[in-house]
């Protein structure tokens, strides 16, 4: 398996752009999870995600952010306009909830978001 | 606040030394576990650790939970500068169907050769 991919690894823009962060989680996992990772805040939960609906979306900054899941296989996230505050690193993981206590979650490289 | 706290923020140790890192929180949780960061990287999984569990263990890697004290440990034995890396403690609240995950700041982990 590849594993979860995120695309692209490094994004530069200009503040007030549109950014939008893609995933696709492993093959068969049902849950899947963005994160925000900064050296200030540490690794924050902005969304997840059940069988492609979302679930819990508390952890969304703002509206400037916005999540789908069209399907099982791909995810977005999308920052519009984005601002320097929301450089950072974007991670996206998945996981399997299975009967038991096994909830691993797998992660992704991450996107590098700087904004200038 | 449900996050989980690492104690120390920063660890230098010997290659070949043991490493000791702990975790403090204030919920009641599920499960706790331990997930390692290499530089620019996502984070992988070491070892889940169950809220009736008190101790377990994987390769080189030992893992307590006190749940009475709401505390766990990851000690590293025989530390290898591979090692080197950020330790994060996530947890996982009790209660059906959550599938959250709550993450600490982290430890940093050098081991010098």
């Amino acid at each position: 398996d590849a594993g979860v991919i995120q695309s692209p690894r490094h994004e530069v823009t200009e503040m007030g752009q549109e950014v939008t962060l893609r995933c696709k989680p492993i093959s068969g996992h049902d849950y899947l999870f963005w994160y925000r990772q900064t050296m200030m805040r540490g690794l924050e939960l902005l969304i997840y995600f059940n069988n492609n609906v979302p679930i819990d979306d508390s952890g969304m900054p703002e509206d400037r952010f916005s999540a789908k899941m069209p399907n099982a296989s791909f995810s977005t996230l999308k920052i519009q306009p984005s601002e320097p505050r929301d450089s950072a690193v974007y991670f996206c993981a998945s996981s399997l909830a299975r009967i038991g206590p096994w909830y691993e979650q797998f992660f992704g490289p991450g996107t590098r978001l700087t904004v200038l | 606040s449900q996050q989980g706290e690492e104690d120390p923020q920063a660890l230098s140790i010997q290659e070949g030394e043991n490493a000791t890192m702990n975790c403090s929180y204030k919920t009641s949780i599920n499960n706790l576990q331990w997930y390692r960061q290499n530089s620019g990287r996502g984070l992988v999984h070491l070892i889940l650790i169950r809220s009736n569990e008190r101790e377990k263990h994987s390769g080189r890697l030992r893992v307590t939970l006190d749940t009475s004290k709401k505390s766990s440990s990851l000690l590293i034995t025989a530390s290898r500068a591979a090692d080197t890396a950020s330790y994060f403690c996530a947890l996982m609240p009790s209660g059906a169907g959550s599938y959250q995950l709550t993450f600490g700041k982290g430890t940093k982990l050098s081991v010098i050769p």
